[in-house]
């Protein structure tokens, strides 16, 4: 099944103690991206990759880091979160180098909490 | 930069009767993608339509279609024979195909309530 997963699903932990979310996609998509989810905010990109080694920031990339190594994987590490990252996080992929002509797909998205 | 407005923080809509929610944008990019895409209260994310600035028809997918005015820049969603399972956020996006590809850009959403 042509899916995207992220991991985990739900994420408690406390300010400063680094974590990474994992993203696996497994239908061969050059880009992919992360995005976060506040209410009232709806959704605002953190990083996108076009491809492999290619990573570029969105409208909020103060406090994540990403890496692209492989074409399948995008992990999101919080080196030192704090808990105005407190967020619904959603991992994507598209077809293609850009999103311009494909739909995004969409993880189940990661609750992450941070006291 | 890019900006999505999305007017409507809540809808109502009687079941089997057509619903539009609202979109316009703002950009500088000459060419750029726009979709639609439904958050169910589980909250997965739902592709539901596209449409090309470079598109001269509107788009349809089944019961959706997609009101583009690209003069007036809005993307309107246009719902027909609105169901019960059609109660969700809706979240209006974009993406420049051309500079600063790969940015995308949503809407803050609107939710759609369908009533019995």
């Amino acid at each position: 099944e042509a899916q995207v997963t992220q991991n985990p699903r739900y994420l408690i932990t406390v300010t400063g103690k680094k974590l990474t979310v994992t993203c696996s996609q497994n239908m061969n998509h050059e880009y992919m991206s992360w995005y976060r989810q506040d209410p009232g905010l709806g959704l605002r990109q953190i990083y996108y990759s076009m491809n492999v080694e290619v990573t570029d920031k969105g409208d909020v990339p103060e406090g994540y880091k990403v890496s692209r190594k492989e074409k399948r994987n995008f992990p999101l590490i919080l080196e030192s979160p704090s808990p105005n990252q407190t967020s619904l996080y959603f991992c994507a992929s598209s077809a293609g180098s850009g999103t311009a002509y494909s739909p995004l797909h969409f993880g189940n998205g990661t609750r992450l909490t941070v006291t | 930069a890019q900006k999505i407005t999305q007017t409507q923080p809540g809808m109502f809509v009687q079941e089997k009767e057509a619903v539009t929610l609202d979109c316009t944008y703002d950009t500088s990019d000459q060419s750029y993608g726009l979709f639609w895409y439904k958050q169910p209260s589980s909250g997965e994310m739902i592709f539901l339509i596209y449409q090309g600035s470079y598109d001269e028809q509107n788009a349809t997918e089944g019961r959706y279609s997609l009101n583009f005015q690209k003069a007036r820049k809005s993307a309107n969603l246009v719902i027909s024979a609105s169901q019960l399972g059609d109660s969700a956020m809706y979240f209006c996006a974009m993406s420049p195909i051309n500079t600063n590809a790969g940015k995308s850009t949503f809407g803050d959403g609107t939710t759609l309530t369908v009533k019995p």
